[in-house]
C-alpha cells in the first residue's frame, strides 16, 4: 500500500528567507502524480504544485518549487522569499494511478512565517 | 465557473442525532470523493463517487455512514447517530474525469461538531 510521510509536524521561517519543506512516500508504482496542498486557517485546500513522476524535470510555480528524487521516493516543496500569506498547514499527497486514482495525504507541516 | 460547494460550513449535533453533509462538484465534473480530516491530522479518504454509483468506499466505516450522489442534485454523506469521535473536517472533492491528470478540486469543508 502507499504511504506518504511528512517528518516535520511544524517549520518556521523568517520573512523573505527560504525554507524547504519535507516529504517521503512508498509505493511500487512507476508512474503517479505528486502534489503539495497549502491550507490556511480558512481551511480551504489550495492546490500550490504538482509533479508528474515521468518527468524528471522539477516543477515550479513562482515562488514554490520541488525537488523530486524518484529513486530516493522524496519530494521537498521549497518556498523561497517567503511571506506572512505562506503560513498555513501544507500537505504532500500522493495519487495512485489505477482503480479510483484517488489521493492519499500525508499528516501535514504547519509552516509559520516570522516578521 | 464556481468551485466545489459544500454546505453547510459548520454543522453541530447531538450524540445521536443524523448529520448530512452537502457536496455540489463543480460543473461538468461527475466524480467526487469524500475526505475526512481530524483534528491536526491529514485528509483520509472515506468513499469515492460517480453518478448513480458508489465505487470505492474502502475507507468508509462500515456502520452509520453512507454517501450517494444521485443523478440529480447534490452528492450527500449521511452520518446516522453521531458519536463524538465523529467530530470532524469533511472534504468533498471533484474532478471532471478518472484520470490520473485531473487535479481533484477541493470544497471549503464542513465541520461538523458532536456535543
Amino acid at each position: 500500500a502507499q504511504t506518504v510521510t511528512q517528518s516535520q509536524p511544524e517549520m518556521s521561517v523568517q520573512e523573505a528567507e527560504t525554507v524547504t519543506l519535507s516529504c517521503t512516500y512508498d509505493t511500487s508504482e512507476s508512474d503517479y502524480y505528486l502534489f503539495w496542498y497549502k491550507q490556511p486557517p480558512s481551511r480551504q485546500m489550495i492546490l500550490v504544485i504538482r509533479q508528474e513522476a515521468y518527468k524528471q524535470q522539477n516543477a515550479t510555480e513562482n515562488r514554490f518549487s520541488v525537488n523530486f528524487q524518484k529513486a530516493a521516493k522524496s519530494f521537498s516543496l521549497k518556498i523561497s522569499d517567503s511571506q506572512l500569506g505562506d503560513a498555513a498547514m501544507y500537505f504532500c499527497a500522493y495519487r495512485i494511478t489505477s482503480g479510483t486514482y484517488k489521493y492519499i495525504f500525508g499528516t501535514g507541516t504547519r509552516l509559520k512565517v516570522l516578521a | 465557473n464556481a468551485g466545489v460547494m459544500q454546505n453547510p460550513r459548520h454543522l453541530v449535533r447531538r450524540r445521536g442525532q443524523e448529520a448530512r453533509l452537502r457536496c455540489s462538484p463543480m460543473k461538468g465534473h461527475s466524480h467526487v470523493y469524500w475526505y475526512r480530516q481530524l483534528p491536526e491530522e491529514g485528509l483520509k479518504f472515506m468513499v469515492y463517487l460517480q453518478k448513480e454509483n458508489i465505487i470505492d468506499e474502502s475507507g468508509m466505516p462500515k456502520e452509520r455512514f453512507s454517501a450517494e450522489f444521485p443523478k440529480e442534485g447534490p452528492s450527500i454523506l449521511r452520518i446516522q447517530q453521531v458519536v463524538r469521535g465523529d467530530s470532524a473536517a469533511y472534504f468533498c472533492a471533484s474532478s471532471p474525469q478518472q484520470a490520473k491528470r485531473s487535479p481533484l478540486h477541493f470544497g471549503n469543508g464542513t465541520r461538523l461538531t458532536v456535543t
